[in-house]
């Protein structure tokens, strides 16, 4: 069965950075996109950025452009959110999400998601 | 952004009756291959969003057929024909027709 694990979640200081993994199984990881979505406490979904099955193509969310990366290794079934510059509002729960394709069309499982608190 | 609003915001619903849930979209989300990119997600509370319908109106696997989803390009709703309590909890609608990829603001299904 699919599983997707979260981890590198933490407690930062703003401007500091973090990285977030995902490491999946139950599929064939190379031949899936994957994002990463977030939920800050309390509020609704955001996503964040999208990686495709190859790695060639990436996008990210306004807030997030510039200061994070997403990446992945498909030898190491890994999926990355390297997140630098961190402010208080990138607080939240994030969760990687496979894409039912290679490319944008649409998120079928999740995982169960990594807390990241930015806070001095 | 094609920014995606859904109503409403909550709705308490009595069990064993009907609960209906609008998504509307800035822009059409129908693409040229014929298939409209709106995604139906269910998150329980303490829980990760699972996935509801694809494609505007396909069943997830393992999701009861009381629930049904349809929409034209702009318009889509969510329906479910008789309410359960395990039915609770955050419903949203998303898009990926385009990035960013944007979702609903989610709507709060409770048990009256």
């Amino acid at each position: 069965q699919v599983q997707l694990v979260e981890s590198g979640g933490g407690v930062v200081q703003p401007g500091r950075s973090l990285r977030l993994s995902c490491a999946a199984s139950g599929f064939t990881f190379s031949s899936s996109g994957l994002h990463w979505v977030r939920q800050a406490p309390g509020k609704g979904l955001e996503w964040v950025a999208v990686i495709s099955y190859d790695g060639s193509k990436k996008y990210y969310a306004d807030s997030v452009k510039g200061r994070f990366t997403i990446s992945r290794d498909n030898s190491k079934n890994t999926v990355y959110l390297q997140m630098n510059s961190l402010r208080t509002e990138d607080t939240a729960l994030y969760y990687c999400a496979r894409d039912r394709g290679r490319w944008l069309q649409y998120l079928d499982y999740w995982g169960q998601g990594t807390l990241v608190t930015v806070s001095s | 952004e094609i920014v995606m609003t859904q109503s409403p915001l909550s709705l308490a619903v009595t069990p064993g009756e009907p609960a209906s849930i609008s998504c509307r979209s800035s822009q059409s989300l129908l693409q040229s291959n014929g298939h409209k990119y709106l995604h139906w997600y269910l998150q329980r509370p303490g829980q990760s969003p699972q996935l509801l319908f694809y494609l505007s109106s396909n069943r997830a696997s393992g999701v009861p057929d009381r629930f049904s989803a349809s929409g034209s390009g702009t318009h889509f709703t969510l329906q479910i024909s008789r309410v359960e309590a395990e039915d609770v909890g955050l419903y949203y609608c998303m898009q990926t027709l385009q990035t960013p990829l944007t979702f609903g603001g989610g709507t709060k299904v409770e048990i009256k």
